[in-house]
């Protein structure tokens, strides 16, 4: 089952716009993970926000992540074309150990378009 | 060497056909995912591998038979697939099965397979 939900589902922008994208889920969490995929290919790994951190940066990416109301946002900052992609969050949670069941729950994703 | 690869790239069988897929990583990780991905859809998990161990099967139907040969190699064999299993099947791994903070994952390509 998808416990992330993502929004906006697309988003439009211009070369040297910021692109902000959200991510809620649902249960409690071990870590939040984004990625981004280019058209049917596979995904590529952005940047891991453990639940106890609440901001990380990665060149140009920022990504915040609030567990008090469950959600988190992905920034990118000065966009290239080359950003575009579908952007995908993913959530590890924890088992009755509190240790990882070892496997992420995607969400839905953003599909990301920067203009030239 | 820092990817995961798979084989074959492109994959078209019929119903009645028996076909596998492969991947294959050089990074030492001890897990191992199968994910199947629907066109504008999130990957959604298959199974999963941790030390050559099957840990994780989301259900999934038994026309699909996974195998991990070794530490290095992932197998998925197909069998009377139906049309609607044609998806992109992806294969990922990752350094350590659980543990909250270092299960980011790394993708393949893909494997595109379409089920005439």
């Amino acid at each position: 089952s998808q416990q992330g939900e993502e929004d906006p589902q697309a988003l439009s922008i211009q070369e040297g716009e910021n692109a902000t994208m959200n991510c809620s889920y649902k249960t409690s969490i071990n870590n939040l993970q984004w990625y981004r995929q280019n058209s049917g290919r596979g995904l590529v790994h952005l940047i891991l926000i453990r639940s106890n951190e609440r901001e990380k940066h990665s060149g140009r990416l920022r990504v915040t992540l609030d567990t008090s109301k469950k959600s988190s946002s992905l920034l990118i900052t000065a966009s290239r074309a080359a950003d575009t992609a579908s952007y995908f969050c993913a959530t590890d949670s924890p088992n009755a150990g509190g240790t990882s069941y070892g496997k992420l729950t995607f969400g839905q994703g953003t599909i990301l378009t920067v203009h030239p | 060497d820092t990817e995961v690869t798979q084989t074959p790239k492109h994959l078209v069988m019929g119903m009645t056909n028996k076909k596998s897929l492969k991947c294959e990583q050089h990074m030492g990780h001890r897990a191992m995912y199968w994910y199947k991905q629907k066109a504008k859809k999130p990957p959604e998990l298959m199974f999963v591998y941790s030390y050559e161990k099957l840990s994780i099967n989301e259900s999934v139907p038994s026309r699909f038979s996974p195998e991990c040969p070794n530490s290095s190699l992932l197998n998925l064999h197909l069998h009377a697939l139906q049309p609607e299993d044609s998806a992109l099947y992806l294969c990922a791994s990752s350094p350590y099965p659980a543990g909250p903070g270092n299960n980011e994952q790394f993708f393949g390509p893909g494997t595109r397979l379409t089920v005439l």
